[in-house]
């Protein structure tokens, strides 16, 4: 079936550092999108993109649709310590009805 | 604006006994989504309903699992004489048409 890559599985970074996490395919999506879940939670939505090459932003967090198609990227400036938890890149790619496709995920940790 | 509330948060059941995980899309959505998460994975899709029709039901398994979105009430996700392997996060999502999906907090399905 039709995977997503993120990697590494884990990042550590220091409160106020940038930090940016990418997300590949082998095959083509049509939309990204980006979670972020914490402990015992569900998934809340960060960014959603839906053009190839398009360039959204939600306060310090900036996401892109690949120009390929084949991957995504998330960028958070200046962290900040409730910045920590998983974030997961998902897609949908052509004829998957909706079903978002999801990666593993990275977690973040940020000290202080 | 209450987002999208499943119940029971935690369930608890014996092997062979069944489970009903319930789901209520936010107000004004009429698609839903249920995904599984396993520790330390991606969400992984199992079944779109609209009302009263099951859209694609290609992540769910063929024995023991059924859905349903009814005219009136939550979309009802059902695990018949559970087993063990069946332990895991439960989420729905939905959307006002087909994107973006918004998620719930999810069932946590435990297996004695």
């Amino acid at each position: 079936g039709q995977q997503l890559n993120q990697s590494p599985q884990s990042m550590f970074i220091q409160e106020g550092e940038d930090v940016s996490m990418n997300c590949t395919s082998s095959s083509i999506f049509n939309t990204w999108l980006w979670y972020k879940q914490d402990p015992g939670e569900g998934p809340v939505l960060l960014i959603a993109l839906y053009k190839a090459g398009e360039l959204t932003s939600n306060g310090r967090l900036t996401a892109q649709f690949g120009i390929t198609r084949k991957d995504s990227f998330l960028n958070i400036s200046a962290s900040i310590p409730s910045d920590v938890g998983i974030y997961f890149c998902a897609g949908i790619y052509t004829g998957a009805n909706s079903k978002l496709t999801f990666g593993k995920g990275i977690t973040l940790s940020v000290r202080p | 604006n209450a987002g999208v509330m499943q119940n029971p948060r935690h369930l608890v059941r014996r092997r062979g006994q069944e489970a009903r995980l319930r789901c209520s899309p936010m107000k004004g959505h009429s698609h839903v989504y249920w995904y599984r998460q396993l520790p330390e994975e991606g969400l992984k899709f199992m079944v779109y309903l609209q009302k009263e029709n099951i859209i694609d039901e290609s992540g769910m398994p063929k024995e023991r699992f059924s859905a349903e979105f009814p005219k009136e009430g939550p979309s009802i996700l059902r695990i018949q004489q559970v087993v063990r392997g069946d332990s895991a996060a439960y989420f729905c999502a939905s959307s006002p048409t087909d994107q973006p999906q918004h998620f719930g907090d999810g069932t946590r399905l435990s297996i004695l």
